[in-house]
């Protein structure tokens, strides 16, 4: 099974400035097929998870662009370019390469 | 838009059962795969496995079988999950999801229920 590492479990962030999560994967995350199915979901508190961003960097319709995923093979990270106060929420990264696993969650907090 | 819908809370007794049902509308219903996530509390959410949405065929994760069973109503466009003989560890929400990409691939998960969430006490 893949397990799905976040990094920090808890991040302190003033508004306007960035924040990024870091996700590590037990294995490489390439598919036979060539994609990385790695996302990013975001669960703001009493809300079902919202997905992001999906193979590594794709924007979902409709997602602010503050919000970008980079990485490769067992590497991830989510960067948040100016933290508004809506983005608080825990953010998980997951994936689908093999039979879809989720990180921890990492809480993002305004300080 | 495309959505779906699952009903609110349920509180059953140890050794009981239930079923949390998942209406989608919006969308073909019979295109995409349908996953259930189990959210327990303090817990990381837990793909429990999926539905063919087109065959009707399940599949399930290790941790998940015997007790646990998907089903359809295409006719109402609507997904099921049933626990059966429910335990005090059964206790959490309950979410289905959507596959993003057509023809029944797990890739991601673009549209999630409210979620359910059960409660088993005695």
């Amino acid at each position: 099974d893949i397990v799905l590492t976040q990094t920090p479990l808890s991040s302190p962030v003033t508004l306007g400035q960035p924040a990024s999560i870091s996700c590590r994967s037990s294995q490489s995350l390439v598919h036979s097929d060539g994609n990385t199915y790695l996302s990013w979901l975001q669960q703001r508190p009493g809300q079902p998870p919202r997905l992001l961003i999906y193979k590594i960097s794709d924007r979902f319709p409709g997602v602010p662009d503050r919000f970008s995923g980079s990485g490769a093979g067992t590497d991830f990270t989510l960067k948040i370019s100016r933290v508004e106060a809506a983005d608080v929420a825990i953010y998980y990264c997951m994936q689908a390469t093999q039979f879809p696993s989720f990180g921890q969650g990492t809480k993002l907090q305004i300080k | 838009q495309a959505q779906l819908v699952q009903a609110g809370s349920e509180l059953k007794k140890p050794g009981a059962s239930v079923t949390v049902s998942c209406k989608a509308s919006g969308y073909s219903f019979t295109s995409y795969a349908l996953s259930w996530v189990r959210q327990a509390p303090g817990q990381r959410l837990e793909w429990m496995g999926w539905i063919n949405t087109n065959t009707g065929n399940p599949t399930y994760v290790q941790g998940f079988t015997g007790r646990f069973v998907f089903s359809l109503d295409t006719s109402v466009s609507t997904a099921y999950l049933q626990i059966s003989s429910l335990k005090a560890e059964d206790t959490a929400i309950y979410y289905c999801a959507r596959g993003s990409t057509i023809l029944q691939v797990v890739d991601a998960f673009d549209i999630w229920g409210q979620g359910t969430m059960v409660t088993v006490s005695s």
